[in-house]
C-alpha cells in the first residue's frame, strides 16, 4: 500500500511559466510534508516543507499548498527556469510512524528554454 | 558546509560477495538512513538508526543489515550480494526523524 503517491511521472513546461507538481497521501496521521529536488548523479536536496497546521508555505519562487481534507499537496514553481529541471520527491511523516518520512515515486520536471 | 559522504560513487561486485557501503556525516545528527532508488519506485527505506548501536528496519530490509558503532558513521551491509540489489543507494542524516534529511551523493552498485 503506497501511502504517498505522485501520479505524474513527468511534467514538461516552458521557461517562465508555472510548474505544478502534485502529491496525494492516504495516511491521515501524516502531519509534516517535505519536497526534495534531485539532479542526476546527486543526492536529493531539501526544497520546502509544510506543517499540517498551515495550508500554504512560500519560499521565493516555490510555494507548497496543503489540502488536508483532500489529502493532497502541490508544489508551485513560478516562474520556472531551465535549472529547475530535476526529479521532485514529495515526502510525508507522522509522529505515530516513528516520525520517519515516506517518499513518493518522484516526478521528473523538464523546463524548456 | 554540512556534508554527508559515501565511500564510493560507483561499485561493481559479483553475486555472492559481501558488500559494505559506508556513510559519514559531519552534522552530529542522531538519525541516519539508508535508501535505495530504482526507476519508477522512488526512494525506498532499507534501514534507519536513531542513535548509536540502535537500528530499525525500513520498508525493504530483506537481504541487508546495518551497523552504527559511531554517531557519525552508518554502514549498509549486503551479506551475499544478488543481481536484484543492483541499484542506487542513498544515505541521509537528520536532526529529527521527521525533519529535513541531508543526503549523500549516492553509490551506484552493480552486482554481476
Amino acid at each position: 500500500d503506497q501511502q504517498v503517491k505522485q501520479n505524474s511521472p513527468s511534467l514538461s513546461v516552458q521557461e517562465g511559466r508555472i510548474s505544478i507538481l502534485n502529491c496525494d497521501y492516504t495516511n491521515s496521521m501524516f502531519d509534516y510534508f517535505l519536497w526534495y529536488k534531485k539532479y542526476p548523479a546527486e543526492g536529493p536536496t531539501f526544497l520546502i516543507s509544510i506543517s499540517s497546521i498551515k495550508d500554504k508555505n512560500e519560499d521565493g519562487r516555490f510555494t507548497v499548498f496543503l489540502n488536508k481534507s483532500a489529502k493532497h499537496l502541490s508544489l508551485h514553481i513560478v516562474p520556472s527556469q531551465p535549472g529547475d529541471s530535476a526529479v521532485y520527491f514529495c515526502a510525508a511523516s507522522a509522529n505515530t510512524n516513528a516520525g520517519k518520512s515516506t517518499f513518493g515515486d518522484g516526478t521528473t520536471l523538464t523546463v524548456k528554454p | 558546509d554540512v556534508k554527508v559522504t559515501q565511500s564510493s560513487r560507483y561499485l561493481v561486485k559479483r553475486t555472492g560477495e559481501k558488500v559494505f557501503l559506508e556513510c559519514v556525516q559531519d552534522m552530529d545528527h542522531e538519525n541516519m538512513f539508508w535508501y535505495r532508488q530504482d526507476p519508477g519506485l522512488g526512494l525506498r527505506l532499507i534501514y534507519f538508526s536513531y542513535d548509536v548501536k540502535m537500528k530499525e528496519k525500513g520498508d525493504i530490509p530483506e537481504g541487508y543489515s546495518v551497523s552504527r558503532e559511531k554517531k557519525e558513521r552508518f554502514s549498509l551491509i549486503l551479506e551475499s550480494a544478488s543481481t536484484n540489489q543492483t541499484s542506487m543507494y542513498l544515505c541521509a542524516s537528520s536532526l529529527s526523524l521527521a525533519g529535513e534529511q541531508f543526503f549523500g551523493p549516492g553509490t551506484r552498485l552493480t552486482v554481476l
